[in-house]
């Protein structure tokens, strides 16, 4: 069955950066989009990035370029979100999740389980 | 950057009723929109797809429906399960812009 499971929860300094996982199982990880959304405590869902693990091509939120890196590991199928130069504000929740359709854009279907990011001094 | 808007932020409901979240996008996105359910403490759940298709398992009391830039979720007879928050999503182009959420409560 499908399953996204994620790394544990982190805790950094501000300026570090932090790497999170999202390991995929259940199906073929090359014809599925994976995307990234976050949520900060209190507040609503942001979207942050996509990746076509069969390509590698990618696109990510504006308010986030330069610092979001997203990348797939075929042979783990697995994607990586790694966010730079952090502040307090992205302490929250990463999720990842599947895109319901195959090889196109779509809706999430199935979500990690979350994994709290937490920036303090 | 297309942007959705739902309303309202918040709302109270009694068991048996029937409650209608709204999504407006700034500008007109076809069919490509979701629905999610968020409980505390849990990753999203897909509700509705393609802005009318009921995802698997979902009860038959949500229903989504809408096109363009105007969108509806219904909940048909609440459940008091039903007490969440609600987020609709497009997926048009980038970015797939969230809805800034509903959150229900039961009374």
């Amino acid at each position: 069955q499908v399953q996204l499971v994620q790394s544990g929860a982190e805790v950094k300094k501000p300026g570090a950066s932090v790497k999170v996982s999202c390991k995929t199982y259940g199906y073929t990880f090359t014809t599925h989009y994976i995307q990234w959304v976050r949520q900060a405590p209190g507040q609503g869902l942001e979207w942050m990035g996509i990746i076509n693990p069969n390509d590698g091509t990618k696109s990510y939120a504006q308010q986030l370029q330069g610092r979001i890196i997203i990348t797939g590991d075929k042979s783990t199928s697995t994607v990586y979100m790694e966010l730079s130069s952090l502040r307090s504000e992205d302490t929250a929740v990463y999720y990842c999740a599947r895109d319901g359709a195959v090889l196109r854009e779509s809706y999430c279907d199935y979500w990690g389980q979350g994994t709290l990011v937490t920036v303090s001094s | 950057a297309i942007q959705l808007t739902q309303s309202p932020s918040s709302l109270s409901a009694s068991v048996g009723d029937r409650v209608t979240i709204t999504c407006r996008a700034s500008q007109g996105i076809s069919t490509a929109l979701a629905w999610y359910q968020q409980k505390p403490g849990k990753a999203p759940k897909l509700l509705i797809y393609d802005a009318s298709s009921l995802e698997s398992g979902v009860p038959s009391r949500f229903s989504g429906s809408g096109s363009g830039t105007d969108f509806t979720l219904t909940i048909s007879g609440l459940q008091t399960e039903d007490s969440a928050s609600y987020y609709c999503q497009h997926f048009k182009n980038y970015p797939h812009a969230f809805g800034q959420g509903t959150r229900l409560e039961i009374k």
